[in-house]
């Protein structure tokens, strides 16, 4: 069945700091791809998504780009701030049937510290 | 704009009795999914409705269940509540064919 990986938290890292956070999947077919946000207390968010190979789906200075050949799609963010501390799930949804559910991947804490 | 509401946002149960969550989706979006969140964990799927039909079924367990009604809100049902039911309950809802799915707040369980 359809899986996402993510590289395993908490992250821990400065302001202004470079961040990445990986993410694979297994799927059949050609799933769209998301990167949802929870802060604490608080639901999920849709932070972007990429519906097929080579879309990167940017928001609020977040990017990741859907990598078919490598099954990835790495959230990166040149600069973060104190405020983007919470928990990031990459997820994908298949197409099949008229209603899309997704798979999250296990999700990663992210810090970020002045 | 419009978002999903769940209700209640809170809920303290004792083992063995039942629970009601309420799921209203966003206007016009004729699919709602559930999630359950255990502590640490991811949201894991449970069931979803496409125009009040069951479209999806995941891990929900056999003394769970749902439905989603005419005016398209969702009801989860949980009877003989167990301590490992105790998590967040999102619901989350789209329109047919679209593939994003918005969320709630969530409505958290705790079983004592």
């Amino acid at each position: 069945g359809d899986s996402v990986t993510q590289m395993e938290g908490p992250v821990t890292l400065s302001e202004e700091a470079f961040l990445t956070i990986n993410c694979t999947y297994t799927a059949t077919g050609y799933p769209s791809l998301f990167w949802y946000v929870q802060y604490p207390g608080e639901g999920l968010q849709l932070l972007l998504k990429a519906t097929k190979a080579d879309d990167k789906g940017s928001n609020k200075g977040f990017e990741a780009t859907y990598r078919k050949e490598t099954t990835s799609f790495h959230l990166e963010k040149g600069s973060v701030q104190v405020s983007d501390s919470a928990v990031y799930f990459c997820a994908l949804s298949d197409q099949s049937g008229t209603a899309s559910k997704l798979t999250f991947g296990t999700g990663t804490r992210l810090q970020v510290t002045l | 704009a419009a978002g999903v509401i769940q209700s209640p946002r809170h809920l303290i149960k004792e083992k063995r009795e039942t629970a009601t969550l309420k799921c209203y989706p966003i206007p016009r979006h004729d699919t709602v999914y559930w999630y359950q969140q255990g502590p640490g964990q991811d949201p894991q799927f449970l069931i979803s409705f496409y125009e009040k039909m069951q479209s999806d079924k995941g891990s929900i367990p056999d003394r769970f269940s749902a439905q989603q009604f005419s005016d398209y809100h969702s009801e989860l049902n949980m009877s003989s509540l167990e301590l490992g039911d105790s998590a967040l309950y999102f619901c989350a809802s789209s329109r047919s064919g679209a593939n994003v799915l918005t969320f709630g707040a969530g409505s958290r369980l705790t079983v004592l």
